[in-house]
């Protein structure tokens, strides 16, 4: 069975300081692996990581990929009170996503 | 852009009514995906078409929920009869032709409460 497993489920920080999200994964016919922000909506999406070792940012936010550990993590920066939210980690299997439980971030001003 | 449409945005029902989701997708997007997320089980995909074709409806949980895609622009997820377990948020999104799941775009989601 395809697993996707996030840590942790849940954490507060302050205003200005860094978050590490983790994600691994045991799936087969791995593809890629998505990161999504859902705030009170849609989860909108933040990266599409496929190759190892290979950062992508977009801001403050970055993520990575190692391929060889099954695992992503995604770096939140200074972060403020708009970056609280749910984080979701998914891996797409052929067509389809499989998503984690997602890490619930509270930042705290 | 209107983006994905979902109706309704919240459903309050009775245990043993009949509950009709609909989801719009983005014009010219030609894959559609219903999803259920609860606290328990996080974001699940039920359903997925591609050119209005069910390709994979592995994750429907049970008889009691069934989907349609009639036209390119419109879905419906039926559920029937509805139970109290049925309560969640499900979410339709549509992908684009090229098939990258970067382009998988989230509607609003329904917010469907089975009193």
């Amino acid at each position: 069975e395809d697993k996707v497993v996030q840590s942790p489920l849940s954490l507060v920080v302050h205003e200005g300081d860094t978050v590490t999200l983790n994600c691994s994964y045991e799936v087969t016919n791995f593809r890629s692996l998505l990161w999504y922000k859902q705030e009170k909506k849609a989860p909108t999406f933040l990266f599409m990581l496929t190759s190892s070792g290979i950062e992508k940012k977009s801001g403050r936010l970055s993520s990575i990929l190692d391929k060889k550990e099954l695992s992503s993590i995604l770096n939140i920066t200074a972060t403020q009170t708009g970056d609280s939210a749910i984080y979701l980690c998914a891996v797409e299997i052929d067509y389809k996503l499989s998503f984690g439980a997602g890490t619930t971030v509270t930042v705290r001003a | 852009d209107a983006g994905v449409i979902q109706s309704p945005r919240h459903e309050v029902t009775e245990m043993g009514q009949e509950v009709t989701l609909r989801c719009k997708p983005i014009s010219g997007h030609n894959s559609l995906f219903w999803y259920r997320q609860t606290m328990m089980r996080g974001l699940e995909l039920l359903i997925y078409f591609n050119n209005n074709v069910p390709i994979d409806d592995s994750g429907m949980p049970e008889d009691r929920f069934s989907a349609k895609m009639p036209n390119a622009s419109f879905s419906t997820l039926k559920i029937q009869p509805s139970e109290p377990r049925d309560s969640a948020v499900y979410f339709c999104a549509s992908s684009s032709p090229t098939g990258a799941t970067d382009t998988q775009y989230f509607g609003p989601g329904t917010r469907l409460t089975v009193l």
